[in-house]
């Protein structure tokens, strides 16, 4: 079945400064890339996502990029602000009832 | 705004009682999910169900079970509990884009 393979685990960055989280998937027949943010006692939010005929979208500070050759898709977080620290998953569905596949998910700290 | 509510955020049970986790969705959503996170493990399917009364096995099905009797409510029950099950449960509802209650913190002792 698919898989999804979430790195890194955990990431600290300066505010201002740049992140990006990556994903890999296993199942070529994947073509729904969400990406959730959960912030502490809440339950995730979905922030941004991409389907397979994208290569990248983009809403105001935050990117996604899709290269389905080699099966990974990345979140960009420009211009970091301290309340952008949160959990961030990955996911990947091949639009089976809804059904996604979520990666380990990566702790995103942004230090003032 | 969706609104996925779950009935209790903390929980604290005994090893072998029946423990029932209730979810309510306010958006007339055909497709209900119940999740588990662990740290390390992101977010793994327990069960889903597409409409009133179908279920389907997620990838971690075992030792739970669920019920759908009404569209908005979707109901995860543990049936005998054990420690392993000490977790925190999350509902979702929706299509391409899930909707996810707060969550249910659940320790089994």
């Amino acid at each position: 079945g698919e898989n999804v393979e979430q790195h890194p685990s955990t990431l600290s960055v300066q505010e201002g400064d740049s992140a990006v989280i990556k994903c890999t998937y296993s199942d070529s027949a994947s073509n729904y890339f969400p990406w959730y943010k959960q912030e502490l006692g809440k339950g995730p939010q979905l922030i941004i996502d991409i389907r397979s005929n994208v290569g990248e979208k983009k809403d105001q500070r935050i990117a996604v990029t899709l290269n389905k050759t080699a099966k990974h898709f990345s979140l960009h977080i420009t211009e970091t602000q301290p309340e952008d620290s949160a959990v961030y998953f990955c996911a990947a569905s091949n639009n089976q009832g809804g059904k996604l596949i979520f990666g380990q998910g990566t702790e995103l700290s942004v230090k003032p | 705004d969706v609104k996925v509510t779950q009935s209790s955020r903390y929980l604290v049970k005994r090893t072998g009682e029946k423990v029932f986790l209730e979810c309510v969705q306010d958006m007339d959503h055909e497709n209900m999910f119940w999740y588990r996170q662990d740290p390390g493990l992101g977010l793994r399917l327990i069960y889903f169900s597409y409409d009133v009364k179908m279920k389907e096995k997620g990838d971690i099905p075992e030792g739970y079970s669920v019920s759908r009797e009404k569209k908005e409510r979707f109901s995860l029950i543990l049936e005998s509990a054990s420690t392993n099950q000490t977790s925190m449960y999350l509902c979702a509802s929706g299509l391409d884009i899930q909707y996810f209650g707060a969550g249910t913190r659940l320790s089994v002792l």
